[in-house]
């Protein structure tokens, strides 16, 4: 079955510092895309990055980056330079073989505080 | 492009009461989701339609809920009769195809108290 672990609950940072989340996934399959998520107090899971298990290529997008490391099973994310806006609760979510159509399996979220 | 509608944004009820919500997706999107998310935690899948017919519904608690897509777009989910563990946020989410490939779009969600 598969799993996706955030052992990162909460995370205070002040303005401007980086901020690393981690993410470890557990899954059977071989072909399987990995997502992160921002949910911001207003509730709505806003899409950040997606990222399928046959490109390990990690890449910046602005603030944010990615490590995807298959041989640990993990996909970390981080936020450079963070602002205020930036708090919010953050989810990791694995999504198997595409005959599973395009079901999240979300992790338990952690939720970054940045303090200006 | 507007977003995924979902109403009512709360609502409180006693348990053993029924209620429902509504989810509208964004238009074109031919899969639409149900999940339930209780505080401190991920969302969790209840069911998922592709168009008007359900793909998934293996963690839908089918003695109390009950979800329909009837024309293949707005969908509703009941729960009858609710239960405090009821109580959770549920979000609706809408993508253009069930694959892999195409990211899920969230509404604002649906939080409920029982109490």
């Amino acid at each position: 079955a598969q799993k996706v672990t955030q052992a990162q609950t909460e995370i205070s940072v002040v303005e401007k510092e980086d901020v690393t989340l981690d993410c470890v996934y557990e899954t059977r399959d071989t072909t399987y895309y990995l997502f992160w998520y921002k949910q911001p107090p207003s509730g709505e899971l806003v899409f950040l990055i997606r990222r399928n298990s046959f490109d390990e290529q990690n890449e910046i997008s602005g603030r944010y980056s990615w490590n995807f490391q298959k041989s640990t099973s993990s996909f970390n994310f981080t936020i450079t330079a963070s602002q205020v806006v930036d708090s919010a609760v953050y989810f990791c979510a694995l999504s198997e073989a595409p005959a599973a159509g395009n079901k999240l399996t979300f992790g338990g979220g952690t939720r970054v505080l940045v303090k200006p | 492009e507007a977003g995924v509608a979902q109403s009512p944004r709360y609502k409180i009820i006693e348990k053993r009461q029924s209620v429902a919500f509504w989810c509208n997706p964004i238009s074109g999107h031919a899969t639409l989701y149900w999940y339930q998310q209780i505080l401190g935690q991920g969302p969790k899948l209840l069911i998922q339609f592709q168009n008007n017919g359900v793909v998934d519904d293996s963690q839908l608690p089918k003695d109390r809920f009950s979800a329909e897509r009837l024309k293949g777009v707005d969908s509703t989910l009941k729960i009858q009769p609710a239960k405090l563990e009821d109580s959770a946020v549920y979000l609706c989410a809408s993508s253009l195809r069930g694959l892999n490939n195409s990211p899920l779009h969230f509404g604002n969600g649906t939080r409920l108290t029982v109490t």
